[in-house]
């Protein structure tokens, strides 16, 4: 159950678009290439984390269309289009595992310029 | 409106035991899967433990398998996890949520658990 691998940090500024990538570990190369269930979750400071895409690409009601998730053998991204300072926070991808497990993403905190 | 709360974290020594809870509502228990995630502080999330909305099946991560346990009680929107034989990297902030299709829909604000002498 290792974690996902996520870069650390993401910058660009407003209104440029980002793209925070998210791998299976090489021990696991290949496990996570079958698994759509890939979620991302955005968690402001002292806050919960909070859904923005479920099952790669769905996007939870309420949340902005500048989020949009695509995945590609085992590397899953989440592109955020026209940033805004509001989307300074860290994100976190998360697949299923297998056996009813879940396994976390190390997480990449973006920043706005 | 949709709404968890954990309590029951705590200071407790290495060893030690806790037991957490998270009373939902504002949505129909019994018909979720739950699960509960921590967060070490300064650091990121970690999937620890998960059951069936009937409470019949319960899954762990390796890290705290045969230590913790998940549970709930459905006639009290309240879901359970007990924590034994406890660590100093057992540190976290612990959260309650709720599954839905591979994700994690809603989530409480999180109960403190520190372990330490």
């Amino acid at each position: 159950q290792s974690a996902l691998i996520q870069p650390a940090s993401v910058s660009g500024s407003p209104g440029q678009a980002i793209t925070i990538s998210c791998t299976g570990p090489s021990s696991d190369f290949g496990t996570y290439a079958t698994y759509t269930l890939i979620s991302w979750y955005q968690q402001h400071p002292g806050k919960a984390p909070k859904l923005i895409l479920s099952e790669v690409s769905k996007r939870p009601s309420g949340i902005s269309n500048r989020f949009s998730g695509s995945k590609s053998g085992d590397t899953a991204s989440l592109t955020i289009s026209g940033l805004q300072a509001e989307d300074e926070a860290d994100y976190y991808c998360c697949s299923y595992a297998g056996s009813d497990t879940y396994v976390f993403g190390t997480g990449t905190t973006v920043v706005v310029l | 409106e949709i709404q968890l709360l954990e309590s029951g974290g705590a200071l407790v020594q290495p060893g030690g035991s806790l037991r957490l809870s998270c009373v939902v509502s504002g949505f129909i228990f019994n018909r979720y899967d739950m699960a509960w995630v921590r967060q070490p502080p300064g650091k990121g999330l970690e999937w620890v433990s998960g059951i069936s909305s009937a409470g019949t099946s319960t899954y762990y991560a390796d890290s705290v398998k045969g230590r913790f346990t998940v549970s709930r009680d459905n006639s009290r929107n309240t879901l359970f996890l007990r924590l034994n034989s406890l660590r100093a990297e057992d540190t976290a902030l612990y959260f309650c949520a709720r599954r839905l299709s591979g994700s994690f829909t809603s989530w409480g604000q999180g109960t403190l658990v520190s372990v330490s002498s």
